[in-house]
Order: structure tokens, then sequence, then C-alpha cells
């Protein structure tokens, strides 16, 4: 069964690094997703991605964060500069369409635990 | 801003029982999803309701949308502690269909 795969499972990292988090999401999907899950708290969406380009983005993803499809697989997360703040999941998730209520059932990868330290 | 509530934040039963999980919202949304989510890994669907009124069932899950698209229930029979699990409701729609999740239902069922 077609899945979303995400690498790597668990990224440890200093404040202030950069981090890429990455996503492989299912091939004849066209809507790319990033939503995170602070401990404890609830899924928060991040952004989505469609047709090479951002088509929406909440509030949280401020200018230090960056995604891109860099090949036809791929899709990827870029934090930056890290804070301890976004020591959260990280999931991906993909659509086979994104505006019509028919066929829009997202799919989530495993997700990436990202701690900072 | 678009919010899902969900009900109740835990429930602890036993194994056999009925329980039913709610989800509300003031806004209206073109489809809902639930999806069951262990600790450490990623939301999996489980079903997805795109119509006022619709029913799907599940074997021992069963899924309603309200008929105004604002309120979804999921309701489990003769529960088992394979069920056991964090339940998540979601709300989709717009143009990018991002999701908006709900408060989650801890639900643990003692053997």
């Amino acid at each position: 069964e077609p899945e979303v795969t995400q690498t790597p499972s668990h990224q440890v990292t200093q404040m202030g690094q950069e981090v890429i988090l990455r996503c492989v999401p299912i091939s004849n999907h066209l809507y790319f997703y990033w939503y995170r899950q602070i401990l404890g708290q609830k899924v928060e969406f991040l952004v989505s991605f469609y047709n090479n380009e951002i088509s929406e983005k909440s509030e949280i993803f401020d200018d230090q964060f960056s995604v891109e499809r860099p090949d036809g697989s791929n899709f990827t997360l870029k934090i930056r500069s890290t804070k301890l703040e976004d020591s959260a999941m990280y999931f991906c998730a993909s659509t086979q369409q994104g505006n019509r209520r028919v066929n829009t059932e997202a799919f989530f990868g495993q997700g990436t635990r990202l701690t900072v330290v | 801003t678009q919010l899902l509530e969900q009900s109740p934040q835990f429930l602890s039963i036993q194994e056999g029982e009925n329980l039913t999980v709610y989800c509300n919202s003031s806004s209206v949304f073109s489809s809902l999803q639930w999806y069951r989510q262990e600790p450490g890994e990623g939301p999996v669907l489980l079903v997805t309701v795109v119509t006022g009124g619709e029913v799907k069932k599940l074997k021992r899950l069963t899924f309603q949308f309200g008929d105004a698209r604002k309120d979804s229930s999921l309701h489990i029979t003769a529960a088992q502690p394979g069920d056991t699990g964090l339940y998540l409701c979601a709300g989709g729609g717009g143009a990018t269909n991002k999701l908006i999740f709900g408060t989650g239902t801890l639900l643990a069922v003692q053997p």
C-alpha cells in the first residue's frame, strides 16, 4: 500500500542550527502539507504546497521556515535557525486532490521528532 | 478562526462497553476525517465523511457527519483493548483542503 515516508525519524539539533526534514509523498498525489504537533498539544497546520509553490501557510510558518520540492519525489521542510520552541513532531501529508470534496483524504507520514537543545 | 472541540478528552472503559466521541465546531467543513494516532507515530486515517447526515461503518466503528456539516461523532461498539489510542477528528475545506484538527480524545480500553 502506498505510504508517505519521512526521514529522519528523530533529529536532535542545537539551537540556532539549520535542519532539513525530508518527506516522500505518495507518488500520484498533488498536494503536500507539513503539520506539527508539540508534545501534548493538537496537530497544527504549517503549510500546503501545490504545483511547486506554497498555496497556503499558517502564522507559525514564518521566515525561518521554507519548503521545497527539489526533485520529482522529495518534499522538504527547512528551519533556518532553530529555537527551543521548534521542538515537536513534524508530520508530512499528501492528498490526491486539494479543492474537491472527494479524493481529499490526507495520508500522513510517521513523523520526525525534532528536539532542539 | 475555525476550531474543532472534541469530547470527552479522556475516556477509560472496560472491554465490551460502547462509547461515543463527539467532534463539534461552529464552522462548516467540506469534509471531516477521523484519525487514530499511536504514541510517537503519525495519524492513521480511519474514514472521511463529506455529505451532511452521512453515516459510515468500519467494522465496530460508526461515524456520522452532522446535517449541517459542523459536527461529527464516532461510536465504537463492544470496545476492545486494541481500540486504545488517540482519536482525532479533522475538518477539511478551503482552496487547499488544509486540515483543522480537533483537540483529541484519548481512549483506554481495559481488558
